[in-house]
């Protein structure tokens, strides 16, 4: 079974700061791995994944992630945080097969950025 | 455009009756998936479907049905057995890889 951890509910940082919001697997397969953006009251954006190529995976928005099989780490950063950058943010996992996309999901990070 | 539809965006409902979110996504999508969003939750699965006229319940069907009768459709009904419906409902789909999200639908029961 797979599953993520975000750890962390609620981050905050100023604006022109480094963001780092961390999310921990666990898979007993090779995983496919998901970052997406949730702005209030709007479904899920897809910021970036990873599914099994270079580690270090650039996104949209100034988002990069990078995956480290040895920490089961897949932590999202962005060198410089900016106002719009306040949302929530999920953690995913799947095992990425057609047959069975299961995906998992983190509890969540709300990320909070101060002028 | 390509993309997924959910409505309505709002929905209120009484005690005991019964709703039917619509999903509907042209991205030729073969899987599509309900989710439940409560808050500091995040998503659980409701069902989800991989071909059409098939589905599968997810960690939290009791007091939901689905159909999938088209392979753009995927209607989501709450029913009165559902004891806690107040609730952000999302419909995602998917080809091969990352579910792709609609905007998601906010039911209050009164």
């Amino acid at each position: 079974a797979q599953s993520v951890t975000q750890l962390g509910s609620h981050v905050s940082v100023s604006e022109g700061a480094l963001v780092l919001l961390r999310c921990n697997y666990s898979s007993s397969v090779p995983p496919y791995l998901f970052w997406y953006v949730q702005y209030p009251n709007q479904g899920l954006q897809l910021l970036l994944k990873y599914t099994s190529a270079a580690t270090l995976v650039k996104g949209i928005n100034g988002f990069e992630a990078e995956f480290k099989k040895s920490e089961t780490s897949f932590h999202l950063t962005k060198p410089s945080a900016h106002m719009s950058d306040a949302a929530e943010y999920f953690c995913a996992v799947s095992d990425g097969t057609r047959v069975n996309n299961d995906m998992r999901f983190g509890a969540g990070t709300r990320l909070t950025v101060k002028p | 455009d390509g993309g997924i539809t959910q409505s309505p965006k709002y929905l209120f409902r009484k005690e005991g009756q019964n709703v039917t979110l619509s999903c509907e996504q042209n991205l030729n999508h073969d899987a599509m998936y309900w989710y439940r969003q409560d808050p500091g939750q995040g998503l659980r699965l409701i069902y989800y479907s991989q071909i059409v006229n098939d589905f599968q319940k997810g960690d939290i069907a009791e007091g939901y049905s689905v159909s999938r009768e088209k392979k753009e459709s995927f209607p989501l009904t709450v029913t009165s057995a559902q004891k806690n419906p107040t609730a952000f409902y999302l419909c995602a789909s998917s080809l091969a890889g990352p579910q792709f999200f609609g905007p998601g639908t906010r039911l209050t029961v009164l």
